[in-house]
């Protein structure tokens, strides 16, 4: 059974740095081509992807948060952890961790979120 | 970065119907889409991948379909809970990316 659950504070200061913990069970990260992905969502808005990390620890970000964004795992913990630095009131939203599952078919290879946690709310206020 | 279209952002329908939606990506992506359900409250579901591949367990009144620019979730007959906020979702290129939504209401 696949689990992923986030964790980190729901409150966080202007310019402070943001930690968001992934934990997940039923699958493993050291398995070949799995990928773990984040994705936010502002309150009434849509989601949006926000970094992804592969097995062989290779690691994609948004381009217009990259330089603000950090993810990185732990595979003795099964955890993926998010870092994004100077928050803003407008990074106030829902955060999910997914597991990015990789997928081959008719030639295609291709990825998709198959399992998600059940978010975890930040809010970003002085 | 490819950017994401989708049309209508709000759609009323009764149950039985069968409803359209569409996604339009600002270049080709094959057939590297997905569509996901996501309810209030809770975190969105996957129900097809790669174009017209329906997930584990996603009823057959879903389909999905297109290739290139321009995709359609087709939902045959309308149930009572698929009143929801329909998102798709291109991973033909990283930075991958999300359309705004359809939300599907009563």
């Amino acid at each position: 059974q696949v689990t992923l659950r986030e964790s980190g504070p729901a409150l966080v200061k202007p310019t402070q740095t943001l930690t968001l913990t992934c934990t997940f069970s039923g699958f493993s990260l050291t398995t070949k081509r799995m990928c773990v992905s984040w994705i936010r969502q502002p309150p009434g808005k849509a989601l949006e992807w926000l970094a992804r990390i592969d097995w062989d620890d290779d690691r994609y970000y948004s381009t217009s948060l990259k330089t603000r964004l950090t993810i990185s795992k732990d595979t003795s913990k099964n955890q993926v952890v998010l870092t994004m630095t100077n928050m803003g009131p407008e990074d106030t939203a829902t955060y999910y961790c997914a597991r990015t599952q990789p997928h081959t078919s008719g030639g295609y290879y291709s990825f998709y979120l198959d399992f998600w946690g059940q978010g975890t709310p930040v809010t970003v206020s002085s | 970065d490819i950017q994401m279209t989708q049309s209508p952002s709000s759609l009323s329908a009764s149950v039985g119907e069968r409803v359209t939606l569409t996604c339009r990506t600002s270049q080709t992506i094959p057939r590297y889409l997905n569509w996901y359900q996501q309810k209030p409250g809770e975190a969105p579901k996957l129900l097809v991948y790669l174009a017209s591949n329906l997930h584990y367990g996603v009823p057959s009144r879903f389909s999905g379909g297109g290739s290139g620019t321009d995709f359609t979730l087709t939902i045959s007959s309308l149930q009572p809970e698929d009143f929801a906020t329909y998102y798709c979702q291109q991973t033909y290129s990283t930075p991958w990316t999300f359309g705004q939504g359809t939300k599907v209401e009563i």
